[in-house]
């Protein structure tokens, strides 16, 4: 069974389309993050939940919208999608309580905005 | 705010050559520290992790030791194969309900 799941894996729409991301942990974790990841590897935190509660919210452009229906999905909804938003997509979870407790990561989902 | 430094790469070796990615970090706390691979078309994946001064963590060869006065976390390996290759990325994380901090990552090309 995998960690955390994230589909899709692959993602290639039209500029000014909405698309969703959709991510499950089944670690029992409390915790769950979105990282965008540039073409240079570079990782940003642009979202953290707690128990789904939002508990960090990075300066993101509001077309992007977390929700966490519960502690074990976070999903990524994008609207009005630019060129821009071109980048992978990593899902993680951490059992938050306990600071030094490492995150896992999903495969990432590659998006490419045309 | 914090941050992570790591060694500008690429990082080039030979297979069986000893490496060294250099890792510092400026934080407001006392932080976990952690470093993780991404091999190509993967996510990161925990290489090893140090929560407290002198702590050494070590996994597959490698290892990373908090050094709390230089504020670093050095990752080593004595001898490395060509699978290896792939970015190293060191981060920390302070207290709960923190995100983690990761440095721009660090490829490692390892050549037969």
């Amino acid at each position: 069974d995998t960690a955390v799941s994230q589909t899709p894996k692959y993602l290639v729409t039209q500029m000014g389309n909405d698309k969703s991301i959709k991510c499950e942990q089944n670690l029992g974790h409390d915790t769950m993050y979105w990282y965008k990841q540039d073409s240079k590897k570079f990782l940003k935190i642009m979202f953290s939940y707690n128990n789904k509660e939002l508990i960090i919210n990075e300066t993101v452009p509001n077309r992007f919208s977390p929700k966490s229906p519960d502690k074990a999905h976070l999903n990524l909804h994008i609207n009005s999608l630019e060129l821009g938003d071109s980048a992978v997509y990593f899902c993680a979870s951490s059992q938050g309580i306990h600071f030094n407790t490492e995150a896992f990561f999903g495969q990432g989902t590659r998006l490419t905005v045309v | 705010g914090d941050s992570v430094t790591q060694m500008e790469g690429p990082v080039t070796l030979s297979e069986e050559a000893f490496l060294t990615i250099n890792c510092t970090y400026t934080a407001t706390g006392y932080p976990s520290l952690f470093w993780y691979v991404q091999y190509p078309g993967e996510g990161l994946q925990l290489l090893l992790k140090a929560t407290k001064a002198d702590d050494k963590g070590s996994n597959k060869g490698f290892e990373a030791t908090y050094r709390k006065e230089t504020t670093s976390f050095h990752l080593e390996k004595g001898s490395v194969q060509v699978s290896d290759s792939a970015v190293y990325f060191c981060a920390l994380k302070l207290d709960y309900g923190q995100n983690f901090v990761f440095g721009p990552g660090t490829r490692l090309s390892v050549l037969p």
